[in-house]
């Protein structure tokens, strides 16, 4: 069983749309969760942290559920420019990532 | 700004080949790490390292190895490639202390093993 799965799209929206990713981990243990974006051809990059309070970072909101060990990512008002992949990260600790394979968005004009 | 650079963002090597592939990151950063990233598989860290001269195995080292002889400089060597070693190698850095810090990725080179 993977360490994290993801639904991998792709999410095609119109701009405006309001999207949600999930993610799921298989380890209860785990510690740290992240969604990092990764553009086509590009490197992955930090998007946020995932709090068990849940957290908002402008148009983000990230979510996470400990008892069902799955994560959420809401993106509302989506731009052309959110079109990229999203990564699910776990961390089980010490500097350790476990990725998810991505979830592929496209908004479209 | 952190920056992570490459060696090369294209290489095609020949079967049987060694492979270098080279990571610099001018943050002083402790932590550096080498993953490769394929379709469907996500990204799977291959080996990291928490200081000068100091290795880790991740899940996937069989058929790598790789060097830490400078605290900014982060070697990942193939010793014979393999046409399954074709990937996107990633190379990131980050910050001392425990728990989760923010890892900073290089751009990725682009590996052909014909």
């Amino acid at each position: 069983r993977k360490e994290v799965e993801q639904d991998p799209g792709p999410f095609n929206v119109p701009e405006g749309a309001t999207v949600a990713f999930n993610c799921t981990y298989s380890n209860s243990a785990s510690q740290s969760f992240f969604w990092y974006r990764q553009d086509c051809r590009k490197e992955p990059k930090l998007l946020m942290s995932v709090y068990s309070s849940g957290n908002e970072d402008g148009r983000f909101t990230a979510q996470l559920n400990r008892a069902s060990q799955y994560i959420s990512l809401l993106i509302r008002d989506s731009k052309l420019s959110d079109s990229a992949t999203y990564l699910c990260v776990v961390s089980p600790g010490a500097n350790n990532l476990f990725f998810g394979t991505g979830t592929r968005l496209t908004v479209i004009p | 700004d952190v920056k992570v650079t490459q060696s090369s963002r294209y290489l095609v090597k020949r079967t049987g080949e060694k492979v270098f592939l080279e990571c610099v990151q001018d943050m002083d950063h402790e932590n550096m790490f080498w993953y490769r990233q394929d379709p469907g598989l996500g990204l799977r860290l291959i080996y990291f390292s928490y200081d000068v001269k100091m290795k880790e195995k991740g899940d996937i080292p069989e058929g790598y190895s790789v060097s830490r002889e400078k605290k900014e400089r982060f070697s990942l060597i193939l010793e014979s490639a393999s046409t399954n070693q074709t990937s996107m190698y990633l190379c990131a850095s980050s910050p001392p202390g425990t728990g989760y810090n923010e890892q900073f990725f290089g751009p990725g080179t682009r590996l052909t093993v014909l």
